[in-house]
């Protein structure tokens, strides 16, 4: 069956521009889960929805990031007027229910020039 | 949610050597579960143990929970090349998991 999806792969910018980055999660998880990893880092927790809300978005790091889940499927990550510190690789997961086992996308690799 | 700590932070082996990795935490858990993540890859479940299992087996895997010292550790047995990678543990407690730096894994043929 299809996995978790992440679009796009790649994404360059410029610094102070806004991106949007997708996450298609496995059919049926209604938890889905926002990380942001740097080089030789684990994952950084972002935001973890349950459904439609947010339940926890206690790691995004500033009010720059946003993120949406409008219909409890797909949800976009929303990074407004980028910086160069931005630049990581976005990973969204999704699980059956929480706490379980998180099932990850590919990543999508954000620069920022 | 807490977040898992590995040891050690490098490890290199030659292939056919077992590769044992530890993982320690803070508070209680309902389970802890190992990921890999393969150079420029996503993450990839290995295996969940829950809180109440001391020992469980997975292929070449093993993993190991005491929840008396709140560690954990990965044994895997004969090593391959193709095991290259990070290796992470993630004790959950409630909803969020929350990922430590991980073990970097070298298997050299």
């Amino acid at each position: 069956g299809a996995g978790v999806s992440q679009t796009p792969s790649n994404k360059v910018t410029e610094k102070g521009k806004y991106v949007e980055l997708r996450c298609d999660p496995i059919s049926g998880h209604t938890a889905l889960y926002w990380y942001r990893q740097s080089l030789g880092q684990g994952p950084e927790f972002l935001i973890y929805f349950q459904g439609t809300g947010a339940a926890d978005d206690s790691g995004l790091p500033n009010d720059r990031f946003f993120a949406v889940r409008p219909e409890g499927s797909v949800s976009t990550l929303k990074i407004q007027r980028t910086e160069r510190g931005d630049s990581a690789v976005y990973l969204c997961a999704s699980s059956l229910e929480p706490p379980g086992v998180q099932n990850f996308g590919p990543g999508t690799r954000l620069t920022v020039l | 949610s807490q977040q898992g700590e590995e040891d050690p932070q490098a490890l290199s082996i030659q292939e056919g050597e077992n590769a044992t990795m530890n993982c320690s935490y803070k508070t209680s858990i309902n389970n802890l579960q190992w990921y890999r993540q393969n150079s420029g890859r996503g993450l990839v479940h290995l295996i969940l143990i829950r809180s109440n299992e001391r020992e469980k087996h997975s292929g070449r895997l093993r993993v190991t929970l005491d929840t008396s010292k709140k560690s954990s550790s990965l044994l895997i047995t004969a090593s391959r090349a193709a095991d290259t990678a990070s290796y992470f543990c993630a004790p959950t407690s409630y909803d969020k998991v929350i990922f430590g730096p991980g073990t970097s894994l070298s298997v050299i043929p």
